[in-house]
Formats: structure tokens, C-alpha cells, sequence
């Protein structure tokens, strides 16, 4: 089963603008990570943040958790067609010891 | 760090027979887990070792799946007497025990006809 769920399903931008995806969740987590996905390609690790921390950024990247709203966003900013993928969000529930459950993602397309 | 690589990339068969996918993880890690990914969705988690034994295993994983670790290196998931609900991307990963980040491979695309 699928724990996070992304919003939305698809978002369509032009280049340049900011891009921002949410995950929702449903149980107490160890943390969070985002992965990217181009079509038809393996899962790429972007950001991971832990249960204890409220934002994190790298590069273009800010993710955010609210551990008392069992979601996270994560904000692309000045998007570049490369940025065109799937992004999808997933929860480690706990140290380690269980594998992590993926949602089923946001396309994002970014126009030129 | 040469990356995760599968084998192969793409199979076509035809539905009763057997495939079988290889996933080599990256060397230093201990961990390696298989995904299953239809069109559209997110991964779903199929079963993952620790070195060479499997911790845990998918209610996804029925009876006609098997995986195995030897040696706790390259990984192996067979699929015996495939269905046409058995075509997906098979997604291989892994990782190192308690840093949470998972590498991944391309895939291997299994079409059942």
C-alpha cells in the first residue's frame, strides 16, 4: 500500500516559474525523502529530511515537513526544462529497518 | 561507484513462461530491495535483503515470485508462470543500513503478452 500522496497529480509550468509538490502522509515517520523520475528511467534520490527537522534545502530544492500535519512540500524554484519528471515522495517508518513506501508521484512538466 | 545495473533492460514474453531479472547493487551496500511500478504509479515495494537474507517480503510477492541474494551481492527475482498482470518496471535499489537514501537502477520492463 501506498502511504504518501502526492498533490497535484500533474502540474504544468513554464520555465522560470517555481514549482511546488506536496506529500501527505498517514503514520508517524523517521523521515521523508524525494526522488525524481524521467520517463521510462530508474528513481534518482533529491532530499532526505529527518522527522526532527522542519526544512531543508539543496540547490534549487526546499523541502519542508510538518510532522503535526503529516505532510511536506518540496519547492523547485526557477524550473528549467531538465526539471520536466515525476517526483514522488517517500516515508521511512521508522530507524531503518523497513523498506520505504513510495506515493504515486507528481508529473511535472516544465515549458520552454 | 559504478551505480546499480539490471539486466536485462526490457524482456517480452509470453504469458506461463518463466523470466528472470538480475540486479547488481553497489558494492559497499548491504541492503538491496525490489520495486514493482505499473504506468503511472509509485513504486511498490516487493522484498529487500540485508547481505544475503531476505528480511522481509510484500503480500505483492505471491508464490510464482522468487528472489535471492547469494552470497549477499547480486540479486536475482524470478517470476514462474507470468501472467499479463505481471507487466511492469522492475526496480531494483540499494543502499547502505540506516542512511535511508536508496540508489536505483533503470529497470527492467517486463511486457507479458
Amino acid at each position: 500500500s501506498q502511504q504518501g500522496e502526492e498533490d497535484p497529480q500533474a502540474l504544468s509550468i513554464q520555465e522560470g516559474e517555481n514549482a511546488t509538490m506536496n506529500c501527505s502522509y498517514k503514520t508517524s515517520i523517521n523521515n521523508l525523502q524525494w526522488y525524481r523520475q524521467n520517463s521510462g528511467r530508474g528513481l534518482v534520490h533529491l532530499i532526505l529530511i529527518r522527522s526532527n527537522e522542519r526544512e531543508k534545502h539543496s540547490g534549487r530544492l526546499r523541502v519542508t515537513l510538518d510532522t503535526s500535519k503529516k505532510s511536506s512540500s518540496l519547492l523547485i524554484t526557477a524550473s528549467r526544462a531538465a526539471d520536466t519528471a515525476s517526483y514522488f515522495c517517500a516515508t521511512a517508518l521508522n530507524s531503518g529497518n523497513t523498506p520505504l513506501v513510495f506515493g504515486k508521484g507528481t508529473r511535472l512538466s516544465v515549458i520552454a | 561507484d559504478t551505480g546499480v545495473s539490471q539486466d536485462p533492460r526490457h524482456k517480452i514474453t509470453k504469458r506461463g513462461q518463466n523470466v528472470t531479472f538480475r540486479c547488481d547493487p553497489i558494492s559497499e551496500h548491504n541492503r538491496l530491495y525490489w520495486y514493482r511500478q505499473t504506468l503511472g504509479q509509485g513504486p511498490e515495494f516487493l522484498t529487500y535483503f540485508q547481505n544475503e537474507a531476505q528480511l522481509e517480503k510484500s503480500r505483492l510477492l505471491s508464490d510464482r515470485f522468487s528472489a535471492e541474494r547469494p552470497k549477499g551481492s547480486f540479486s536475482t527475482l524470478e517470476i514462474q508462470r507470468t501472467e499479463q498482470g505481471d507487466s511492469a518496471m522492475y526496480l531494483c535499489a540499494s543502499g547502505r543500513e540506516n542512511t535511508g537514501e536508496l540508489f536505483f537502477g533503470e529497470g527492467s520492463r517486463l511486457t507479458v503478452l
